[in-house]
């Protein structure tokens, strides 16, 4: 596509549900970044894939995080038994094995 | 302290430079870059700079970097209401080109 796509924009959900947010990269880009963003912060880096491997996980903040790549291209970026403090709009990258990385518009999560 | 160092917030007027600044960490960094966020908006590429060099100039954009010192800052000329945003630096390494980012400045512009 033509830039990094991300979905849903907004989500919206209860307190200990299970939630999935999609990132589609831009066609060609090996690498794809999954960000956070807490209010008023700035970006917490989460988890970073190379094809379909995950060499770096170290910032995922608990083990009710996961994330998955298929195929090269599209990423799952779960979060398992929500939290409010999981409230952040969480942001996905791109970029070639040695290029820049460029930036989806982000989802925002609420938990109510 | 953090790895990526921002001040949170700058006021210029309309027409004036600003001039937004940066310091890092990692004397290895490969790549610096500026990214704008404009209000409920994803993080836009503005410009990068590569560590091998000191200067970089694109349209009312000028990226000036002091390796020595680590030290990276964003002129933007003619300063417009429509540039108000946050700026953040950030700066990435050889290997996972994994890019660390700063807590991003507050750019305000007033007539």
């Amino acid at each position: 596509g033509a830039g990094v796509s991300q979905s849903p924009s907004n989500k919206v959900t209860e307190k200990g549900k299970d939630v999935e947010l999609r990132c589609d990269p831009i066609s060609g880009h090996t690498a794809l970044y999954w960000y956070r963003q807490s209010l008023g912060q700035g970006l917490e880096f989460l988890i970073y894939f190379q094809g379909n491997s995950a060499p770096d996980k170290s910032g995922l903040p608990s083990d009710r995080f996961s994330a998955e790549r298929t195929g090269g291209s599209v990423s799952t970026l779960t979060i398992q038994r929500t939290q409010q403090e999981d409230s952040a709009v969480y942001l996905c990258a791109s970029s070639t094995p040695r290029g820049r990385a460029f930036f989806g518009q982000g989802t925002r999560l609420t938990v109510v | 302290g953090e790895d990526v160092e921002q001040s949170l917030f700058l006021s210029v007027r309309e027409g004036d430079s600003s001039v937004i600044n940066c310091t890092y960490t990692d004397s290895s960094s490969t790549y610096l870059y500026w990214y704008k966020q404009e209000p409920g908006a994803g993080l836009q590429l503005l410009t990068y700079i590569f560590s091998n060099m000191d200067m970089k100039q694109d349209q009312r954009l000028t990226v000036l970097l002091n390796k020595k010192d680590k030290h990276l800052s964003l002129r933007i000329a003619d300063t417009q209401t429509g540039d108000s945003a946050i700026y953040f630096c950030a700066e990435s390494k050889g290997g996972s080109y994994i890019p660390t980012f700063g807590r991003g400045t507050s750019l305000i512009v007033h007539p």
